[in-house]
């Protein structure tokens, strides 16, 4: 089945820098999401990309779908305590229906 | 605020035992997605529902996980018997086909069999 590598596995940064993660497909997909894990939570969706080339933010975060549209990165700045969690990516390919594929996750780990 | 409510959160129960997991989708929405989260395997597609019908349940052990959804407002995932590897969270999301392919998810169900 279709599979999306998501690196890295796990970041471990100081508070107020930025970090950066990606996800990359053997595949087209025509949507890409990517989703925020608090620790006892689900999944929370945080931006959704549905053109590419598109580039969306949401406050601090800056997630782009990538041209080829096999890859999309999340870029968070100036990173806060509350930035810890677990971060997916999920795609959507053709005729999939609404089942998305996700990536393996990003735990992002932020020191005071 | 509408959004996915999975019961119970946490659920205990020694092997052997039935255990039977609920999600209510959000109204209106019309897919269903149950979902296994591990340390090892990450987010797991278990089954997947369109108009309370499955499409898709070739994620999930046959011989003693079931999923059904008796009406549009609740689905449920049942593993009978229960076995120490079922420990994990079970995670339901429902969305909206041909809308914005957004999965919005549950909390979760925390299960641990002794």
């Amino acid at each position: 089945g279709q599979q999306l590598n998501q690196s890295p596995q796990s970041m471990f940064i100081q508070e107020g820098e930025d970090v950066s993660m990606n996800c990359t497909s053997s595949s087209i997909f025509n949507t890409w999401l990517w989703y925020k894990q608090d620790p006892g939570e689900g999944p929370v969706l945080l931006i959704a990309l549905y053109k590419a080339g598109e580039l969306t933010s949401n406050g601090r975060l800056t997630a782009q779908f990538g041209i080829t549209r096999k890859d999309s990165f999340l870029n968070i700045s100036a990173s806060i305590p509350s930035d810890v969690g677990i971060y997916f990516c999920a795609g959507l390919y053709n005729n999939a229906g609404n089942m998305l594929t996700f990536g393996g996750g990003t735990r992002l780990m932020v020191k005071p | 605020d509408a959004r996915v409510t999975q019961t119970p959160r946490h659920k205990v129960t020694e092997m052997g035992q039935e255990v039977t997991m609920r999600c209510q989708p959000i109204l209106g929405h019309n897919t269903v997605f149950w979902y296994r989260q591990t340390m090892m395997q990450g987010l797991e597609l278990l089954a997947y529902f369109r108009n309370r019908a499955p499409l898709d349940d070739s994620g999930m052990p046959k011989d003693r996980f079931s999923a059904e959804m008796p009406d549009a407002t609740l689905a449920t995932l049942k593993i009978q018997p229960s076995e120490p590897r079922d420990s994990a969270v079970y995670f339901c999301a429902s969305g909206l086909e041909l809308g914005k392919n957004i999965q919005y998810f549950g909390a979760g169900t925390r299960l641990s069999v002794l």
